[in-house]
């Protein structure tokens, strides 16, 4: 089973546009990382944010962690075309053994 | 620096064979895990090692096993395979056996199963 589920399931934007995706867990976690997978190779690892922190960037990357509603966003400002791929939140918990549970990502395409 | 390097890229085989995939860490890592990525969905974890000694295991048969060796090269076995194992095997390397240590994916093997 997977810890994390992201919202939406798919994006599609114009270049130059901001993307938002959200990723709801269920039980407390230690950290949240956010990676991004291109056409089904290997993930990239984009940002971890801890449990005691509440915002992170990373460049055009905003992370927000929200652990009363167990929820994280992940920003990409300014979209372009090499940032189309599918973005995963990973969550490690101690309930998990402290190993990486991913969600099941959202597929954002940004259209030139 | 050479990244995480798997081995075959693609694999074919038919229901009840066994398969061997292979994962190269990065210089200096000596933690590696397994993942096994069902199309559509999110990695799923299979195994951690660490300095040759298995640190976790996620909710799979015993039909899946794995070896890390001297070099800290792995291996990761299935046996008896099923159509449902179908599937990109992903590796990835990290220097300490820690969540928050970030980890460093590999290609993936891309297994079919007939």
């Amino acid at each position: 089973s997977q810890q994390g589920e992201e919202d939406p399931q798919a994006l599609s934007i114009q270049e130059g546009e901001n993307a938002t995706m959200n990723c709801s867990y269920k039980t407390s976690i230690n950290n949240l990382q956010w990676y991004r997978q291109n056409s089904g190779r290997g993930l990239v690892h984009l940002i971890l944010i801890r449990s005691n922190e509440r915002e992170k960037h990373s460049g055009r990357l905003r992370v927000t962690l929200d652990t009363s509603k167990k929820s994280s966003s992940l920003l990409i400002t300014a979209s372009r075309a090499a940032d189309t791929a599918s973005y995963f939140c990973a969550t490690d918990a101690r309930a998990a053994g402290n190993k990486l549970t991913f969600g099941g990502g959202t597929r954002v395409l940004v259209k030139p | 620096d050479a990244g995480v390097t798997q081995s075959p890229t693609h694999l074919i085989k038919t229901r009840g064979q066994h398969v061997t995939l292979r994962c190269s860490p990065i210089s200096g890592h000596k933690s590696v895990s397994w993942y096994q990525q069902v199309l559509g969905q999110g990695p799923q974890f299979i195994f951690q090692y660490y300095e040759k000694e298995e640190r976790g295991r996620g909710n799979f048969p015993d039909r899946f096993s794995a070896r890390q060796f001297p070099n800290y090269s792995s291996e990761l076995n299935v046996n008896a395979l099923l159509l449902g194992d179908s599937a990109l095997y992903l590796c990835a390397s990290s220097f300490l056996a820690v969540a928050t240590e970030t980890q460093y994916f590999g290609p993936g093997t891309r297994l079919l199963v007939l």
